[in-house]
């Protein structure tokens, strides 16, 4: 079946890096997804990796994926206090819609 | 990237009465969309899959009758919540697909049953 987990919780002071880290189940998984949550609004697409690859770069956004241990992770180099949001790991199957992870809320200190 | 609109943002109704949310894509053509639930501090919840012209596929728990989906073009999905009840209140977001690799999200609908 389709299981995705993330950690609730992290907390990181301005400027450092954070890291984010996903785990999902179903192996057939042909895309996987990180959306940005703030509160009381809807998901931010931020990036998407391909299951046939192992790292993704996008500006301050860094994707890894260990496809043998079905490990994800989303690494927010110099972290800004504008980046204090929820944020959700997905993946798709190509079955279905989206499976989201439970969401790891990011709190950045000053 | 691309856009897809939520309509109401908010809305606050009386227990018995229907509210109806409307999903938009704005600039690219849906024949799929997804309704989602998500209660506070909780992940997103599939409730249904809403496609152009025929039924929408409900997962398992989830009311047809309580909740009526019709997408009736390509570019837009309605979600009615019908004789809605204070447990229906909730946080509701729709999205939609452009091709198999990225999926946009509306804006969410804050529903409050009173």
């Amino acid at each position: 079946g389709e299981d995705v987990e993330q950690s609730l919780f992290l907390s990181v002071r301005e400027g450092d890096s954070s890291v984010i880290n996903c785990t999902y189940t179903d192996s057939s998984s042909t895309y996987l997804y990180w959306y940005k949550q703030e509160p009381g609004a809807g998901l931010q697409l931020l990036t998407y990796i391909f299951s046939n690859m192992d790292m993704k770069q996008d500006q301050r956004l860094t994707v890894l994926l260990n496809k043998k241990d079905k490990h994800l992770s989303l690494r927010i180099a110099d972290t800004q206090t504008g980046d204090s949001a929820i944020y959700f790991c997905a993946e798709y199957t190509g079955r279905r819609a989206l499976t989201f992870g439970s969401g790891t809320r990011l709190q950045v200190q000053p | 990237g691309a856009v897809v609109s939520q309509h109401p943002s908010w809305v606050i109704c009386k227990s018995g009465t229907s509210v109806k949310i409307e999903c938009r894509s704005l600039d690219f053509q849906a024949t799929t969309m997804f309704w989602y639930r998500q209660f506070p501090k909780q992940s997103l919840m599939l409730m249904a899959t809403s496609n152009e012209g025929s039924k929408a596929t409900y997962e398992q728990g989830v009311e047809k009758d309580k909740f009526l989906i019709n997408h009736a073009s390509l570019t837009l999905s309605t979600l009615t919540v019908t004789s809605a009840h204070p447990e229906d209140s909730s946080f509701y977001i729709c999205s939609a697909r452009i091709d198999w690799t990225e999926a946009f999200f509306g804006q969410g609908t804050r529903l409050t049953v009173v």
